[in-house]
């Protein structure tokens, strides 16, 4: 099945950017969903279809996707945006979604 | 808005069988796809199956093929996921999440609170 690869960890100061990858064979092809998750909460969905956002998710979270990786970046990081963020496809050949590995992004 | 209300966390034996619901309210129940996730402790997201309850044919991944059973009831907008011969690798939480649009494949835009599973001798 497809798989799509993310780093373990991402660690960044207050006020710099944040980039975590996504990769995936031709993942540019596909639309790719962000989610944000926080301990104990439920995910939220940060960017679909690459680069949209959801009402309510503030302009510093975007999104790209081009060749065989996508990458979620956050501008001006934050304390609250200290989370694990997951990268989600719809793999065609089985049918079904499938999952990042997860990047745990630690604020300095 | 939708809201997705799971029911409370559960304690099994192996090799039992547990059903956890999902209740929507505030908005449409039948044409959006419904999806289950679980998350193991510290581990990621995978996805379990889904259903589009107008149309009640559920999609499962091959891993929980024979295990799961996701079903609907329109008269209560309530989705459910039952999983049998449980064990202990299947302690976990379990979400529901629905799709954003009505297209199978879109991002899940709302989640359920989750739902504690813990299989236990």
């Amino acid at each position: 099945s497809y798989v799509l690869t993310q780093p373990p960890s991402v660690s960044v100061a207050p006020g710099q950017t944040a980039r975590i990858t996504c990769g995936g064979n031709n993942i540019g092809s596909k639309s790719v969903h962000w989610y944000q998750q926080k301990p104990g909460q439920a995910p939220v969905l940060v960017v679909y279809d690459d680069s949209d956002r959801p009402s309510g998710i503030p302009e510093r979270f975007s999104g790209s996707n081009s060749g065989n990786t996508a990458t979620l970046t956050i501008s001006r990081v934050e304390a609250g945006d200290e989370a694990d963020y997951y990268c989600q496809v719809w793999d065609s050949s089985s049918d079904h979604p499938v999952f990042g590995t997860g990047t745990k992004v630690t604020v300095l | 808005q939708v809201q997705l209300v799971q029911s409370g966390a559960e304690v099994k034996k192996p090799g039992s069988s547990v059903k956890v619901s999902c209740k929507a309210s505030g908005g449409t129940f039948s044409s959006y796809a419904i999806s289950w996730v679980r998350q193991a402790p510290g581990q990621g997201l995978e996805w379990m199956g889904g259903i589009i309850p107008i149309f009640g044919t559920a999609n499962y991944a091959q891993k929980f093929q024979g295990r799961v059973t996701i079903t609907t009831d329109e008269s209560t907008s309530t989705a459910y996921m039952e999983l049998s011969s449980l064990r202990s690798e299947d302690t976990a939480v379990y979400y529901c999440a629905r799709g954003r649009t009505a297209d199978s494949r879109s991002a899940f835009d709302i989640w359920g609170q989750g739902t504690m599973v813990t299989v236990s001798s």
